[in-house]
């Protein structure tokens, strides 16, 4: 299966725990993008990277939330000290390039529940 | 306004109808448009993607887009059970991001 990839994909933290989500993109594919969904709200961009570069950050929280997607592995989205707010569908997405009408692919998601 | 607004619903149509689902964008989202489904507790699946003025067709979806009314729609024909589903319309401004509406929730009366 040459889908985007996701793991967890469950993952329960307590308050105060660090929590890693990793996502590797479609075969091809070298943009990816991080998405929340809260409980009964839409879906809400967060980051936007390719290999090594963070390219639109506007979305993620200042504090606590940072992204990489480094030149091997996957990419990593990662919470420090989680708080209860903070549980939620975390969706990655990869495109191919912006030259192809950046078509988005979504993985899995990783539900995170924070105790 | 909203940069992406959709009739939340639910919508509810018969097996064998036509589901037709509206969106409308400000001016920050107009590049791009696609529509995704999403079942229960499961991922965004891209349905379709549109880009000019008029329609697109794919087997039993058609999006529709008007520019000028700053309006895109799906009409999904032939109304099944499984297309019974979360709808999310998503614009693009250019910046790669995309922009969620709220969705509308269909539901297919067998």
């Amino acid at each position: 299966n040459a889908g985007v990839m996701q793991n967890p994909r469950h993952l329960v933290r307590r308050r105060g725990q660090e929590a890693r989500l990793r996502c590797s993109p479609m075969k091809g594919h070298s943009h990816v993008y991080w998405y929340r969904q809260l409980p009964e709200e839409g879906l809400k961009f967060m980051v936007y990277l390719q290999k090594e570069n963070i390219i639109d950050e506007s979305g993620m929280p200042k504090e606590r939330f940072s992204a990489e997607f480094p030149k091997e592995g996957p990419s990593i989205l990662r919470i420090q000290q989680v708080v209860r707010g903070d549980s939620a569908a975390y969706f990655c997405a990869s495109s191919r390039s912006i030259a192809a009408n950046n078509e988005q692919f979504f993985g899995p998601g990783t539900r995170l529940t924070v105790l | 306004q909203k940069e992406v607004e959709q009739n939340s619903g639910p919508l509810s149509v018969p097996e064998g109808a036509i589901a037709s689902l509206n969106c409308t964008y400000s001016d920050r989202v107009s590049q791009s448009f696609f529509w995704y489904r999403q079942y229960s507790g499961k991922s965004p699946e891209l349905i379709m993607s549109i880009y000019s003025n008029g329609d697109k067709e794919d087997g039993r979806f058609t999006a529709q887009l008007n520019k000028a009314s700053q309006y895109v729609s799906l009409l999904i024909r032939d109304s099944q059970p499984s297309d019974s589903a979360t709808y999310l319309c998503a614009g693009e401004g250019g910046n790669e991001k995309l922009t969620f509406g709220t969705g509308t929730r269909l539901t297919i009366i067998p």
